[in-house]
């Protein structure tokens, strides 16, 4: 595609309530990460795929995070029994290499809102 | 630990000035450092990237420099408009593939 495509863009739900989030990278792009920016803050890291392999997920902020990949395709966040502090904006972006030396392109976000 | 910071926080000024941002980093081993900017309800959109061996980029009405030795970056952006209100955020890449965030400064230009 011509961009990052995240959905839903908006997601409200009532704490303990499992949550997905996609992301369709652009077409091409071997990279993908994922970032969680909280109200008036900048972005955390939490997550960067290499094809369908996460060589670090060591920003997920617990268990009750995971992601996965398929191919050099489509990812998905998944939150299990979200809490209040899961509340935030989350960003996926995606790149030919690693952000080393390529320009991340970033989408929308899904904004989550835990009740 | 690598830790960003941004001055000002929030910045307003009148259309025409020129003005200068800053982002300062913790850890000068870096791979490189970029400039992003953030609208309201929209991704980032990259602007600037810079090498950890060059010392500026040059975009428009936009220059931003690096100074790793002394952990610090500005970026200028001349001649501001009303179109350019919008987060800058800056960020410094300790891998290669991780970026490290500043919190942003929320520019405002006034027509």
């Amino acid at each position: 595609g011509a961009g990052v495509s995240q959905s839903p863009s908006n997601k409200v739900t009532e704490k303990g309530k499992d949550v997905e989030l996609r992301c369709d990278p652009i077409s091409g792009h071997t990279a993908l990460y994922w970032y969680r920016q909280r109200l008036g803050q900048g972005l955390e890291f939490l997550i960067y795929f290499q094809g369908n392999s996460a060589p670090d997920k060591s920003g997920l902020p617990s268990d009750r995070f995971s992601a996965e990949r398929t191919g050099e395709s489509v990812s998905t966040l998944t939150i299990q029994r979200t809490q209040q502090e899961d509340s935030a904006v989350y960003l996926c972006a995606s790149s030919f290499g690693n952000s080393g030396a390529n320009v991340l392109t970033f989408g929308a976000g899904s904004r989550l809102t835990v009740l | 630990k690598q830790e960003v910071t941004q001055i000002p926080a929030a910045l307003s000024v009148p259309e025409g000035e020129n003005l200068v941002l800053n982002c300062s980093f913790t850890d000068s081993a870096i791979y490189n450092l970029q400039w992003f900017r953030q609208d309201p309800g929209k991704g980032l959109t990259s602007l600037l990237l810079i090498q950890s061996s060059q010392r500026e980029q040059t975009s428009g009405r936009l220059n931003a420099s690096l100074d790793k030795s002394s952990g610090r970056s500005t970026l200028y952006i001349a001649a501001s408009q009303p179109g350019d209100s919008a987060t800058y955020l800056c960020a410094v890449a300790d891998s290669s593939y991780k970026l490290i965030f500043g919190s942003g400064t929320r520019l405002l230009v006034r027509p």
